[in-house]
Formats: structure tokens, C-alpha cells, sequence
């Protein structure tokens, strides 16, 4: 197994460009997310999906659009990048149920606006 | 938004040293509790998920405690090795929302 995979893992964009980022995992997991990480703020959760077709808003989902086309794929795309959404991008995807299984995270991508 | 609060945010210690740090959470709607070790310029990796009041569990020389009735969970390292120098998050999973909130992390050095 791949586990988590994330493209690109490192991306520069001025202000005002769009963008995908990819994130795809082979372990047949119903649950997955994407977080951003900022110093001093520990990873905060922007959207999520319990199931293929089905998305949710996180914490600070303002700017990013998701969708959920197959079970595998979990794309984040930036409408129109702001320098407020330089960061490092985690994706993660779990088994659902019981609430007991652990999470995992792809590598993450450095996101720089500039 | 659910409110995780971890302590200490960092812990310097000596190679050897026994140490232990503090996550706090709202103790309705709990449903999982999710430890989590993260190194520089790596992914987060599980440690340990918990969701009964007074599980324990271990792994090694790291091990962790829960109390869902007052919303806290112990993350234990006993004889700390320069290797276990990380960030420690722990995150909360609950009732309504089947998302993970991450408390801020505490950021462990360990000095040989």
C-alpha cells in the first residue's frame, strides 16, 4: 500500500492564481480530510468527507473547495490564492465506525503565496 | 468549534528525565480521544487511540491515560531518549462531528 499520497509537495502561486491540490490513498478508507498547519496553531481542519459524494466544512474553510468523487481521491482546490493561505497542507483519511481507528496523514505540501 | 488544550505548548528535558504532558477537552459528546507524535518535516503518526474512561495504554517507554468524566488524557514518556524529541498532538474526535480537532501540540526536546 501507497498510503496517503499528496502532489505536489512543494508549490509557489501568486495571488489571485487557482490551484488543485491532490491527495489520493489506496487503503479503502470512508473518512478524509484536509488541514493546514500554521506555526503556533497545531493543525486546523478545513473540510472533510465521510464517504465518496459527501463533504463537510471544517474550522476555516473559506477559500478552498472540495469534492468527493470516488472513495480514493480527496482534491483541495484554492479558488484565488491569498498570501494568508501560505501553509503546509496535510491530507488524512481513516476508517470510519467506531471511532477508534487511528488517523493517517499523507506527506504534506508547502504552499507559498506570494 | 471543540476546544483541545494541550500543556505544556514546549518541554525541554534531559536525556533520561521522566516527563509527562496534559491534554484537555469538553468532556460531553466524547467520543474518541487520538494521540499523535509528529517530527520535523515528517507526517503525523498514531500513537495511541483511546475512547473508554480509564483506558491506559502503552507502547514502549510512551504510554497515556484517559478520564472522559472531567476531559483529560496524561501522555507519559518514561527515561526520554534524544529520539523522542517531537511535537505530541492530541485530538478529539466527538459525537456530532466525525472530524478530528487537534489541540495545539506540545513540543518535546530532548537533550542528550
Amino acid at each position: 500500500n501507497a498510503g496517503v499520497t499528496q502532489t505536489p509537495k512543494f508549490q509557489v502561486l501568486k495571488t489571485g492564481q487557482s490551484m488543485t491540490l491532490q491527495c489520493a490513498q489506496d487503503m479503502n478508507h470512508e473518512y478524509m480530510s484536509w488541514y493546514r498547519q500554521d506555526p503556533g496553531m497545531g493543525l486546523r481542519l478545513i473540510h472533510y468527507s465521510v464517504g465518496a459524494g459527501i463533504t463537510d466544512q471544517g474550522e476555516v474553510p473559506n477559500g478552498y473547495n472540495v469534492s468527493r468523487s470516488t472513495t480514493e481521491d480527496f482534491p483541495l482546490r484554492l479558488l484565488s490564492a491569498a498570501p494568508s493561505q501560505t501553509s503546509v497542507y496535510f491530507c488524512a483519511s481513516r476508517l470510519t465506525g467506531s471511532g477508534s481507528y487511528e488517523q493517517y496523514f499523507g506527506p504534506g505540501t508547502r504552499l507559498t503565496v506570494t | 468549534i471543540l476546544n483541545v488544550e494541550q500543556s505544556p505548548q514546549s518541554l525541554h528535558v534531559q536525556e533520561g528525565d521522566s516527563t509527562n504532558f496534559t491534554c484537555s477537552f469538553p468532556s460531553s459528546n466524547f467520543y474518541a480521544l487520538h494521540w499523535y507524535r509528529w517530527e520535523t518535516a515528517k507526517s503525523p503518526e498514531a500513537l495511541f487511540v483511546m475512547t473508554l474512561n480509564g483506558d491506559e495504554k502503552k507502547k514502549g517507554r510512551i504510554s497515556a491515560t484517559l478520564n472522559t468524566k472531567e476531559g483529560y488524557s496524561y501522555l507519559y514518556i518514561k527515561g526520554s531518549q534524544p529520539e523522542d524529541s517531537a511535537t505530541y498532538l492530541c485530538a478529539i474526535l466527538d459525537m456530532g462531528r466525525r472530524a478530528l480537532t487537534f489541540g495545539s501540540g506540545t513540543r518535546l526536546q530532548v537533550q542528550p
